[in-house]
């Protein structure tokens, strides 16, 4: 079955320091990972996306994320995390069978100053 | 443009009631989506359109729901009768559909509470 594993409800990471939110996933046929960012009251706003080729992709607010493919993960970075990156991350992988996204449970990224 | 508009923002009814909820997607994507989230369940997939045509609606949790889209610039879901359980976050996004890196855009979501 097609899945999504945030293996981490929440991440504590003190301000100033470097951050990961992982993703791992299970999908048949090319993946395509996305990265997303959901803050409170608001709708899911998209961060970056594995584009073919790039193991190392750069999205919107200093993040990055690591694409592993023989790790099947996808994994989202920013070397110097700051207060208002505090959040919820949302990792999804389409499933090109019926072009839905797979989303996974979520992460809640907390920045303490 | 504007984005991905969704109305109203909150919509607070009584059990029993119809519910309509509103979604004009961004100008020029061909695929649309409804989406529910709730603590317990997270985010769920309800129904997916593209050019207008619903293809996969498995997510859709009963008869009491349902989503038209009668043109490229309009979805609407209506959920009738009304239950508490129903009470939830309900999303609406768009995209372009080509290739399978193409993003998804959300609206700012309808907070429904069913008393």
């Amino acid at each position: 079955a097609q899945s999504v594993a945030q293996p981490e409800d929440q991440v504590n990471v003190a301000e100033g320091n470097p951050l990961t939110v992982k993703c791992t996933y299970s999908v048949s046929g090319n993946p395509y990972p996305f990265w997303y960012v959901q803050y409170p009251n608001r709708g899911l706003q998209f961060l970056l996306k594995y584009i073919t080729g790039d193991n190392l992709v750069k999205g919107s607010y200093g993040f990055e994320a690591e694409f592993n493919k023989s790790q099947t993960s996808f994994h989202l970075k920013k070397p110097s995390a700051l207060v208002s990156d505090s959040a919820l991350y949302f990792c999804a992988v389409r499933d090109m069978s019926n072009y839905q996204l797979i989303w996974g449970a979520g992460t809640k990224l907390i920045i303490k100053p | 443009d504007a984005g991905v508009i969704q109305s109203p923002r909150h919509e607070v009814t009584e059990m029993g009631q119809e519910v309509t909820l509103r979604c004009k997607p961004i100008s020029g994507h061909n695929s649309l989506f409804w989406y529910r989230q709730t603590m317990m369940r997270g985010l769920e997939l309800l129904i997916y359109f593209n050019n207008n045509v619903p293809i996969d609606d498995s997510g859709m949790p009963e008869d009491r729901f349902s989503a038209k889209m009668p043109n490229a610039s309009f979805s609407t879901l209506k959920i009738q009768p009304s239950e508490p359980r129903d009470s939830a976050v309900y999303f609406c996004a768009s995209n372009f559909r080509t290739g399978g890196n193409t993003e998804a855009f959300f609206g700012q979501g309808t907070r429904l509470t069913v008393v």
